[in-house]
């Protein structure tokens, strides 16, 4: 089955710890991307990445820091930095082909830090 | 003003209603654009693109007002399966693929 996987769904981690989160599509997709939802509030965006080797901030990329060193694959790194973290975090990817700009997404990853 | 907004809701309506949401968005340059359906604690899922001609599927109808910059969608014969938050999403424009979403209408079927 094609689709974009997340894990874990849970994540519990202490302040002050840099968690990973992983994000992987097998949907043969160009671009991928990272987004931030917080209860009551809509998606916003960190980072998202056209092709391997490069990516681009987004809106609140500030304690984020991502890669892209296999077009399947872009995971995202929570650092301590990041002031806010517990989130529910969704990855997604998209074709980028003329006129199909619709993103499909992944389960998400709810993480919380204490 | 925000580049995509929506009423947020709730809507509380009957099984068997007509529901429809409707949103704005400032970008008058915007190309392309969608509903997104989110259950609570799930991921967004989408609903349907939505075409300048209008498109309908099944029970569910987009319609894109460019001189207006609103798009809407009709919901007929509401079930309870129905209930869940759209999301007004818009592709602006450029080659990034990034996609903007509204907050979200959250929809409540009653029995």
């Amino acid at each position: 089955d094609g689709g974009i996987t997340q894990s874990p769904k849970y994540l519990f981690r202490k302040e002050g710890q840099n968690v990973t989160l992983s994000c992987e599509q097998n949907l043969n997709h160009d671009a991928m991307y990272w987004y931030r939802q917080d209860p009551g509030q809509g998606l916003r965006l960190i980072y998202y990445s056209q092709i391997v080797n490069d990516f681009q901030k987004g809106d609140i990329a500030e304690g984020y820091s991502v890669s892209r060193e296999k077009k399947e694959s872009f995971p995202l790194t929570v650092t301590s930095a990041q002031k806010n973290p517990t989130a529910f975090y969704l990855c997604a990817s998209s074709t980028l082909r003329q006129g199909s700009y619709e993103q499909y997404f992944g389960p998400g990853t709810r993480l919380t830090v204490t | 003003r925000k580049e995509v907004e929506q009423d947020p809701g709730p809507f509380n309506v009957p099984e068997g209603a007509t529901v429809a949401f409707n949103c704005t968005y400032s970008n008058s340059a915007s190309q392309s654009f969608f509903w997104y359906r989110q259950d609570c604690r799930k991921e967004p899922k989408l609903l349907m693109s939505v075409y300048s001609s209008g498109n309908e599927d099944g029970r569910f109808t987009a319609q894109l007002n460019r001189a207006s910059q609103y798009i809407s969608l009709l919901i007929r014969d509401s079930k309870l399966s129905d209930s869940a938050t759209y999301l007004c999403v818009v592709f602006p424009s450029g080659n990034t693929g990034k996609l903007i979403f509204g907050q979200g209408t959250t929809l409540q079927v009653k029995p």
